[in-house]
């Protein structure tokens, strides 16, 4: 089995910076994403990560450390639009899917 | 346009009906999926076909059948709906497979409320 934890809930000020933490253990790890979704909508693409390392893309960024089992999505800037809930998922080289994490949600406060 | 629809929306229906979820995807994308988020939000995988071929089957109870007429369309038929079927059900699609790094495109999503 896949085990994905990441926190359930953070909270942070508009403008501010939050770090979402994914943890994982799987084997046979070939990628992780992370998607975004709002309330009642469905989920959306934000960043895939094979490799070791950091990809921004805009506001947000995300890493991955695969010898530790470990990434981050990272939202700067943040704005009211960004209070929704952020989905890690990995996949193995040997599967056809992607097995999601709890989810955490961020409020965005004034 | 609309890349990945589902129809209906809303579903509210009795225990012991059977329904019907459509899906249908413009993307040109071999490759469909349905997912189940429960009311935790904890969104699980339970059919994945590729080129109308059922790839994934998670353990699903039997009551539950997709079928895929063509690569467009994935639809979901379920028998004898329970309470616990009570969830958000979404539809998905991709190039190919998230193991080679594909994102997948989720419809709207089907709110299906048995009582």
């Amino acid at each position: 089995g896949q085990n994905i934890d990441q926190p359930t809930e953070m909270t942070a000020t508009e403008g501010a910076i939050v770090q979402i933490n994914c943890t994982y253990q799987t084997s046979g790890f070939n990628g992780l994403f992370w998607y975004q979704q709002h309330a009642g909508e469905a989920p959306t693409f934000l960043s895939y990560n094979v490799l070791d390392g950091l990809e921004e893309k805009g506001r947000f960024s995300s890493f991955l450390s695969r010898s530790k089992g470990y990434s981050y999505l990272l939202l700067k800037e943040l704005q009211m639009k960004d209070s929704a809930s952020y989905l890690c998922a990995v996949t193995r080289s040997n599967d056809y899917k992607l097995s999601f994490g709890a989810g955490t949600t961020v409020t965005v406060r004034a | 346009d609309t890349a990945v629809s589902q129809t209906p929306k809303y579903l509210v229906t009795q225990m012991g009906n059977d329904k019907s979820i459509k899906c249908e995807q413009n993307l040109g994308h071999d490759t469909m999926y349905w997912y189940k988020q429960d009311s935790k939000k904890f969104l699980k995988i339970m059919f994945s076909y590729n080129n109308k071929e059922l790839i994934i089957n998670e353990t699903v109870p039997n009551r539950f059948s997709p079928k895929s007429p063509d690569k467009a369309h994935l639809n979901l038929h379920i028998n004898s709906l329970e309470l616990g079927d009570s969830a958000v059900y979404f539809c998905a699609s991709s190039q190919e497979f998230p193991g080679q790094g594909y994102e997948q495109y989720f419809g709207p999503g089907t709110r299906l409320t048995v009582t």
